[in-house]
């Protein structure tokens, strides 16, 4: 399958500073990009879609101004936890789609917020 | 609505087969996603169904039907690290993925 590299796979922040994430499609080109959030023994919870070269579209209760999504290229997007507090700490999961059927993960990033 | 259910955890027997069942109701539909978890792993891709019937891949088979709603994920001779959680996912008109829970698998020697 496709790979999608996702890092840092852990990060530790002080409350109040910004984290940023990167996903990156290395062999395909990904015209979308999801964005997920995982709480532990959760399932996945979808927080945007990012489309290249659009507004990334975020789901209802994800807050727009402290999760920044950019999918500048056909082959990166980023997250960027703004102003981190201890309850976004979390698992965050992106994952890219090349065509319709098919969708490939990253490894995941642990953020932690002290 | 939208909704997708599986068993929350199952247990079986290093060795021997269990089948997973998911159901699903969704806006539209575009295929039946199983991904495995390990804990502490973001999830990999195991098999996506868009017909009916039944895909075998190695000790991993996945059977839909789209007129039942209806798709199991069946794995034979199990192995200690098959222990993981198992989920369903159905992708909607709009090509978006809907998570089940997940089914916690409990393998015992």
């Amino acid at each position: 399958g496709a790979v999608v590299s996702q890092h840092p796979s852990r990060v530790i922040c002080k409350s109040g500073t910004s984290v940023k994430i990167e996903c990156r499609s290395l062999d395909f080109q990904a015209t979308t990009m999801f964005w997920y959030r995982q709480f532990p023994k959760q399932s996945l919870m979808l927080m945007a879609t990012s489309n290249e070269g659009s507004k990334a579209t975020y789901e209802q209760g994800v807050e727009k101004d402290k999760f920044l999504i950019n999918h500048a290229s056909l082959t990166l997007s980023t997250l960027t936890v703004t102003s981190a507090h201890p309850e976004d700490s979390s698992f965050y999961i992106c994952s890219a789609r090349n065509r319709e059927t098919e969708a490939f993960f990253g490894q995941g990033t642990r953020l932690t917020v002290v | 609505g939208q909704n997708i259910d599986q068993p929350t955890e199952m247990t079986a027997t290093e060795g021997a087969i269990v089948q997973i069942n998911c159901t699903y109701q969704t806006s539209g539909f575009n295929g039946l996603f199983w991904y495995q978890q390990h804990a502490g792993e973001a999830p990999t891709f195991l098999s996506y169904n868009v017909l009916d019937g039944l895909e075998e891949k190695g000790r991993f088979s996945s059977f839909l039907s789209r007129s039942k709603g209806y798709s199991y994920l069946l794995l034979k001779e199990l192995q200690m690290k098959d222990s993981a959680s198992y989920l369903c996912a159905s992708m909607d008109s709009n090509y978006q993925l809907i998570w089940g829970a997940g089914t916690k698998l409990i393998i015992k020697p």
